[in-house]
């Protein structure tokens, strides 16, 4: 299965600064099977974006992602205080899906 | 609005089973691919299983198969998981998932508000 490596483990900022979290595969899932998520303290996981890039329903133009192969980022370019959360990347081109063990970013 | 809600979680004994629902509304349930994801507490996501809409072909972690069985009623708009001999490595939330796209694998784009198994004596 493919391992996903998230990196930091933890991104301590404020608010209004920039976000790079980091996905890194141990095997290439193309450019268009990769997913993130955004999940806030006793909640359910909310998708942002999908396919590296594309932003899901909703989702505010400050996230974006990019990267393909086995490197990706989520960038968000000025946190909002709703933002503290933790950020999982998620690869569907491989069986079995798989999830990175999550970025949490927290309030500086 | 797309609504999903789970039931059925609780404790139970090592080796017992349980068997979890999720009631769909707002969906034409029956074309959807559906899924099963868990996070343990404290801890991240974990895929375990799909139901693929169309042919309802299923899809299981290695770890579950032969133990747990996902199935639909589609005259229910109702998705379940009938999970035995369970161990305490399967305590978790179990979310009930939609997929969106063509592939089963993902991305999960709803998601339930989550049902918690417990697997302890």
């Amino acid at each position: 299965e493919i391992v996903l490596t998230q990196s930091p483990g933890t991104l301590s900022l404020s608010p209004g600064e920039r976000a790079t979290l980091s996905c890194r595969a141990s095997q290439s899932v193309g450019s268009t099977w990769l997913a993130w998520y955004q999940q806030k303290v006793a909640q359910a996981p909310r998708l942002l974006l999908y396919g590296a890039s594309n932003r899901a329903a909703g989702i505010p133009d400050r996230f974006s992602g990019s990267g393909s192969g086995t490197d990706f980022t989520l960038t968000i370019s000025r946190l909002e205080p709703e933002d503290f959360a933790v950020y999982y990347c998620q690869q569907y081109g491989n069986s079995p899906p798989t999830f990175g063990g999550g970025t949490k970013v927290e309030i500086e | 609005e797309v609504q999903l809600l789970e039931s059925g979680g609780g404790l139970v004994q090592p080796g017992g089973s349980l068997r979890l629902s999720c009631v769909a509304s707002g969906i034409t349930f029956s074309s959807y691919t559906m899924t099963w994801i868990r996070q343990a507490p404290g801890k991240g996501l974990e895929w375990v299983s799909a139901l693929r809409g169309g042919d309802d072909g299923t899809e299981y972690l290695d770890s579950v198969k032969g133990r747990f069985t996902i199935s639909r009623d589609n005259s229910k708009n109702t998705l379940y998981l009938q999970m035995n001999s369970l161990r305490a490595d399967d305590s978790a939330v179990y979310y009930c998932v939609t997929v969106t796209g063509n592939y089963w694998g993902g991305p999960f784009n709803n998601w339930g508000q989550g049902t918690m198994v417990t697997v302890s004596s």
